[in-house]
């Protein structure tokens, strides 16, 4: 049973790029979670979704962030346009409910 | 707005010795409690949790104390071995809800 899988580990980006992170749960987790740290920083909620469903966005920015995660396929978390203070680790989290938490091994986006 | 806070950026413990690491919130909405452990390009894992029923919970090297009149917790390792060197990350969550507040986090070393 393979643990959050997150790709890629490292992404590079320049200013005004695109990135897509990816997020693949843990078998038979329905729950989805994005957190991200900023350098410095502990880790800052994003968003909660449940398969086709965004549950809770409160913690996205409100422009360029887009997150979801549809019936088959991993969960997505897009940035379009990046800037410089979108740098940060992205982790994301499953859960079978609301609690008991696992977290991937993040992606490290850079903007360049 | 700091709800969870972590005082101590890093802490360096001899091996063998007892390693405390600290924790305040200030929200009393708060009743549960996690510590997560973070090895550097690796996504927290889960360490022991509290809920504010109790004011202790003990997982062999690992207690937390939870103490809610002060909105205090502490995590205890002992005895601390190199292994635990680590970021460690408090985190907390209410009732019903699924968003975790972490703190920023206190850096452990444990020294050989």
């Amino acid at each position: 049973n393979a643990g959050v899988m997150q790709n890629p580990r490292h992404l590079v980006r320049r200013r005004g790029q695109e990135a897509r992170l990816r997020c693949s749960p843990m078998k038979g987790h329905s729950h989805v979670y994005w957190y991200r740290q900023l350098p410095e920083e502990g880790l800052k909620f994003m968003v909660y979704l449940q398969k086709e469903n965004i549950i809770d966005e409160s913690g996205m920015p409100k422009e360029r962030f887009s997150a979801e995660f549809p019936k088959e396929g991993p969960s997505i978390l897009r940035i379009q346009q990046v800037v410089r203070g979108d740098s940060a680790a992205y982790f994301c989290a499953s859960s079978p409910g609301t609690h008991g938490y696992t977290f991937g091994s993040g992606t490290r986006l850079t903007v360049v | 707005d700091q709800q969870v806070k972590q005082n101590s950026p890093s802490l360096s413990v001899q091996e063998g010795r007892i390693s405390i690491l600290n924790c305040d919130y200030t929200n009393s909405m708060f009743d549960y409690f996690l510590w997560y452990k973070k090895y550097p390009a690796e996504g927290p894992t889960f360490l022991i949790s509290i809920s504010s029923i109790k004011d202790k919970n003990e997982d062999g090297r690992f207690t937390v104390f939870l103490n809610k009149s002060a909105k205090h917790l502490s995590l205890h390792i002992v005895p601390s071995q190199p292994g635990d060197s680590a970021v460690y990350f408090c985190a907390a969550s209410a009732s019903g809800t699924y968003k975790y507040i972490f703190g920023t986090g206190t850096r452990l070393k444990v020294l050989a």
